[in-house]
């Protein structure tokens, strides 16, 4: 079956700039996270919804970090006012409720 | 505070060789512990994973053990196959919480 799609896969934006970030998960899965990964750094919690409830938003940097999801499938990772602080690999995994995190490829932000 | 420690960032085994990858974390609450492979440009996959009530857990080439008093654990592969050449990463949650906390990954490079 189709596993955890992100896109874009690259994007590259100018400082300031606002940028939207999507992912699809497996079908039927309740859980879904974001996770910041920097370069030569390992994946690091944003947030986590369960269906389209964001129970745990403690991981995100800043107010400028909005994530949604909600229709309880699809979610977006919006960064306002993009910071070169803000460029790394954005990972999303959706989970059925185990344990096992299925994770996407990655959006990788450049902020220049 | 890292609470999931990979000390070695990168390993090089020959083909057929056992690789072994650690892991230390300090938080005793953590009960559940996972191993993921990343492939560049592709998100983590999970490899192998193991309960606290367990000290050992195989699957294949794969083998997790697991010593809670040194809260350390540690990836065998064996052999190695030049197609494990990937950056493995350690995680740790505590049963029922949803956080993940990961590991800075080691970089393997099977040898041919």
């Amino acid at each position: 079956g189709a596993g955890v799609s992100q896109s874009p896969r690259y994007k590259v934006a100018k400082r300031g700039q606002d940028v939207a970030l999507r992912c699809d998960p497996i079908s039927g899965h309740v859980s879904l996270f974001w996770y910041q990964q920097a370069l030569g750094q390992g994946p690091e919690f944003l947030t986590y919804f369960q269906n389209e409830a964001q129970l745990d938003k403690s991981g995100l940097p800043s107010d400028r970090f909005f994530a949604e999801r909600p229709e309880g499938s699809v979610s977006t990772l919006k960064i306002q006012r993009t910071q070169q602080e803000d460029s790394a690999v954005y990972l999303c995994a959706s989970s059925p409720g185990s344990a096992r995190l299925h994770f996407g490829n990655g959006t990788r932000l450049t902020v220049t | 505070d890292q609470q999931v420690k990979q000390n070695s960032p990168s390993l090089s085994v020959q083909e057929g060789r056992i690789s072994i990858l650690n892991c230390d974390y300090t938080n005793s609450m953590f009960d559940y512990f996972l191993w993921y492979k990343k492939y560049p440009a592709e998100g983590p996959t999970f490899l192998i994973s193991i309960s606290s009530i367990k000290d050992k857990n195989e699957d294949g080439r794969f083998t997790v053990f697991l010593n809670k008093s040194a809260k350390h654990l540690s990836l065998h592969i064996v052999p190695s196959q030049p197609g494990d050449s990937a950056v493995y990463f350690c995680a740790a949650t505590t049963s029922g919480t949803y956080k993940y906390i990961f590991g800075t990954g080691t970089r393997l490079k099977v040898l041919a």
